[in-house]
């Protein structure tokens, strides 16, 4: 165990549906991200939340919302999804600020499929 | 944001020193070299970090030549455990970085 959870570790939706994925960590870190896992596709870096301040990929289709309540909680609100966004969504956080090198711990992972 | 390269894949059997490669040649003075490893549908998971010279925990070995262009991660007497993905990451963290294709290693009986 990393000390990073995340719920549900599978989740089956269709492309009307509008659900939430919820990480928790329970280091004390003070930086979370949203990572994106496409089948045999290297990891892409969705946001980035560190001392109440948000970073996002330009990439990321507004479709994907994140939302950060506090340092120990991140969420990432799912609407009109399409079936391309099926993948492995991972959370990590990290001690200090994301613009340290510092190791992130990444949880389990949640397993999107979308219909 | 500095651009690694490592090859897409390596074999060994079990008992081998596996040394993984990865080219950063445009690295800033201020960029850690960071590796990762990733077992299949799990998160990836920090293995070691260095920024010159050689570093060693109970895990692996890191090697970084003078000039930091590259790095080479030595995974002693490996395992048929240590099949996995391998990342090799340079930077601070930056909102673009990506962990890249990363090598896959297999490791065979």
């Amino acid at each position: 165990e990393t000390g990073v959870t995340q719920t549900p570790r599978h989740l089956v939706m269709g492309m009307t549906n509008k659900k939430s994925l919820k990480c928790e960590q329970h280091l004390g870190h003070n930086a979370m991200y949203w990572y994106k896992q496409s089948a045999k596709k290297p990891l892409e870096l969705m946001f980035v939340y560190s001392l109440e301040e948000r970073v996002e990929n330009n990439s990321v289709p507004s479709r994907f919302s994140p939302e950060c309540p506090n340092s120990s909680h991140l969420f990432l609100h799912l609407h009109t999804l399409q079936p391309e966004d099926s993948a492995l969504y991972l959370c990590a956080s990290s001690q200090v600020s994301y613009r340290d090198h510092n190791e992130q711990f990444f949880g389990p992972g949640t397993r999107l499929t979308v219909l | 944001l500095a651009k690694t390269t490592q090859p897409i894949s390596m074999d060994s059997y079990e008992g081998q020193e596996v040394n993984i490669t990865c080219s950063h040649n445009n690295i800033a003075t201020n960029d850690y070299i960071t590796w990762y490893q990733q077992f299949p549908s799990q998160g990836p998971r920090f293995i070691i970090q260095g920024y010159k010279t050689k570093v060693t925990n109970e895990v692996a070995s890191l090697f970084i030549p003078a000039d930091r262009k590259s790095s080479t991660l030595s995974l002693p007497r490996v395992s048929l455990s240590d099949t996995a993905v391998y990342y090799c990451l340079v930077g601070p963290n930056d909102y673009k970085l990506s962990f890249g294709a990363g090598t896959t290693v297999t490791v065979r009986a």
